[in-house]
């Protein structure tokens, strides 16, 4: 699987739209941009993937640049229960290929 | 909504002990994942499962974990003797097939003293 640069952390301005980048320059043409998060203490929560079109849903939102080297995933209106380690993975979905994790950037949504 | 089932959520277990966790995946889901995670650290596979079959276990160290899925459905993890080092927290997850979105339960945290 290809590996994903991410800030180790940033912080959120509650009410405002959040943008969380993630870096994936080596990524293949069949694996997908995969996000999950988690809040502390719990285990990890999927929020969307998607390979190359723009995806939404109830959640957030997750944008993939054309070339697909880069991608953001939008969170429209941070709340304080946003506050999580969120982890940006690229992974071919199917196989046995496993979803790898990194160490994800520490997301802080103040108030 | 359907959620991975861990026990229990928290261990404490004093070294050279033997501990195991249960995991119930969601209802349908064929295969079946354990991770640990160090506090600070990303979550890493220990071992998949694939119904009652194992299709990962590179990163399991052996000599000390096991792990079953008799009939395909719930499945343990064991360690024995267990060691400071394994303090962590031990997920499990599940997915329709390989390669579907993996959903994960909420944890079980050990502490080995």
């Amino acid at each position: 699987d290809a590996k994903t640069t991410q800030p180790t952390s940033m912080d959120c301005a509650e009410g405002r739209a959040a943008n969380l980048p993630c870096n994936h320059s080596t990524i293949s043409g069949n694996e997908y941009v995969y996000w999950y998060r988690q809040i502390h203490s719990q285990g990890p929560q999927y929020i969307i993937h998607g390979l190359k079109n723009n995806e939404t849903n109830e959640m957030a939102s997750l944008i993939i640049t054309e070339d697909r080297k880069s991608s953001t995933l939008i969170l429209p209106h941070a709340t304080l229960r946003d506050t999580a380690v969120y982890y940006c993975i690229v992974r071919v979905p199917y196989g046995n290929n496993r979803l790898a994790f990194g160490k994800g950037n520490q997301v802080v949504v103040i108030p | 909504e359907a959620e991975v089932a861990q026990s229990p959520r928290y261990k404490i277990t004093e070294k050279s002990q033997a501990v195991a966790f249960w995991c119930d995946p969601i209802s349908g889901h064929a295969t079946l994942y354990w991770y640990r995670q160090i506090l600070g650290q990303g979550p890493e596979l220990l071992v998949q499962f694939q119904d009652e079959s194992v299709v990962d276990d590179s990163q399991l160290p052996k000599d000390r974990f096991s792990a079953e899925r008799l009939k395909g459905v719930d499945s343990t993890l064991k360690i024995q003797p267990a060691e400071l080092g394994d303090s962590a927290m031990y997920l499990c997850a599940s997915s329709p097939e390989t390669g579907n979105t993996i959903y994960f339960g909420e944890g079980s945290w050990l502490t080995v003293v």
